[in-house]
């Protein structure tokens, strides 16, 4: 079974300062990692994912997340937060095989305030 | 390209009603999924497709529970009797896997359609 934990349901920054949402994984196999974001009352818009490749991904919006296999993690961060990025941020695991269902965490809460 | 489309995205039913949400995914994605979501927790899995057929059902999606997609295009999600803790956003999303293609996991999600059930 796969799963991820989000540490922080809520995570408060002021503008223009460092973001940063943790997520750690389990997998018995080698994961597909995944970053979404849900602004209210809409769907899950993709950010970035992992899928074996480079280890350090980049995504839509400034966003970037790194994976580290030794610590099981896929942080996801952004130098310079803007509150357009306000929303909750949800990291998600897969594995090749895996049916592209994906496993969620419980979301992680941004607050961006002046 | 019109992203996957969900109706209605917000529906008021009593207990023991039956509902149905459709859903319309984009038109070349062959893989359909269902997801349900309530407050403060992420998206968990109810079903997938590949093209009409069903392939997997979580232990979430009970007997009160079906799911169709009967021309491997939209999909259908009925609730019978429904209960109060039915009371979700019921998420679609589609993707599309076609012969070697790397299976990479990719979900593009509709907005949801939002059920309260008084």
């Amino acid at each position: 079974a796969q799963s991820v934990t989000q540490l922080g349901s809520h995570v408060s920054v002021s503008e223009g300062a460092l973001v940063l949402l943790r997520c750690n994984y389990s997998s018995s196999v080698p994961p597909y990692l995944f970053w979404y974001v849900q602004y209210p009352n809409q769907g899950l818009q993709l950010l970035l994912k992992y899928t074996s490749a480079a280890t350090l991904v980049k995504g839509i919006n400034g966003f970037e997340a790194e994976f580290k296999k030794s610590e099981t993690s896929f942080h996801l961060t952004k130098p310079s937060a803007h509150m357009s990025d306000a929303a909750e941020y949800f990291c998600a695991v897969t594995h090749t095989g895996g049916g592209n269902k994906l496993t969620f965490g419980t979301g992680t809460q941004l607050k961006v305030e002046l | 390209d019109t992203g996957v489309s969900q109706d209605p995205r917000h529906k008021i039913t009593k207990r023991g009603q039956n509902v149905t949400f459709r859903c319309d995914p984009i038109s070349e994605h062959n893989r359909l999924y269902w997801y349900r979501q309530t407050l403060g927790q992420g998206p968990e899995f109810l079903t997938y497709f590949q093209n009409e057929a069903q392939l997997e059902k979580s232990r979430l999606l009970s007997d009160r529970f079906s799911a169709e997609r009967p021309k491997g295009s939209f999909s259908t999600l009925e609730i019978q009797r429904t209960e109060q803790g039915d009371s979700a956003m019921y998420l679609c999303a589609s993707s599309s896997l076609w012969g070697r293609q790397v299976d990479t996991g990719e979900l593009f999600f509709g907005e949801g359609s939002r059920l309260t059930v008084l």
